[in-house]
């Protein structure tokens, strides 16, 4: 069975653009989260989708979004860049999602530099 | 809202050393507690749980004990190996505003020298 696969793998950008990073996640998995990982904050949540729903949303401005697709595909976007955006992304997929207490299954992340 | 602390690192350590990585953390009712670890370059992986005070989650030689009176995790094994050189995350499964979400902790990197 085919992990969890996020592409891009980097992504340079500079500042003011706008960014869409992807994520598959393991075939019968319903639940994708997102999470930005930087070295001095450890993972904040962004986001969790089910069945093309956002369950849960943590504290990011509007410029982070996100969607689900009906295969469980999801995107997240990031407009008007900030130097402060440059962070690993990772995604994590589940079958139930996470308020099961399933483990989650990461993906490798998306490297974003803000410029 | 739901917290959790760990130790800072890195945390060095000598082939077969005993670790003892800190995790405490802050959450409303009982939450479920984890380990992940990440190795470098990949994503995170459950290294183990547990859902209840007094449960003690293990594998692959790592062990943690949920301790309610301390609000503690602490993640130990007896003898670690060059191939445990990664880095921690405590994790909790807890409340967040009518639906539960997984916080983890800022991370604890461990490095282990031949």
């Amino acid at each position: 069975k085919a992990g969890v696969t996020q592409t891009p793998r980097y992504l340079i950008k500079t500042r003011g653009q706008q960014v869409t990073l992807s994520c598959s996640p393991i075939s019968g998995h319903r639940s994708v989260s997102w999470y930005q990982q930087t070295p001095g904050q450890g993972l904040q949540f962004l986001f969790e989708y089910f069945s093309e729903t956002q369950r849960n949303k943590g504290n990011f401005p509007g410029r982070f979004s996100g969607r689900q697709f009906s295969n469980s595909r999801s995107e997240m976007n990031v407009s008007t860049l900030e130097l402060g955006d440059s962070a690993l992304y990772l995604c994590a997929s589940s079958t139930r999602g996470q308020a099961s207490g399933e483990k989650l299954f990461f993906g490798s992340g998306t490297q974003l530099s803000v410029l | 809202g739901d917290s959790v602390t760990q130790m800072e690192g890195p945390v060095t350590l000598s082939e077969e050393a005993f670790l003892t990585i800190n995790c405490t953390y802050t959450a409303t009712g009982y939450p479920s507690l984890f380990w992940y670890v990440q190795y470098p370059g990949e994503g995170l992986q459950l290294l183990l749980k547990a859902t209840k005070a007094d449960d003690k989650g293990s594998n692959k030689g790592f062990e943690a004990t949920y301790r309610k009176e301390t609000t503690s995790f602490h993640l130990e094994k007896g003898s670690v190996q060059v191939s445990d050189s990664a880095v921690y995350f405590c994790a909790l499964l807890g409340d967040s505003g009518g639906y539960q979400k997984v916080t983890f902790g800022t991370g604890t990197k461990l490095q282990v020298i031949p």
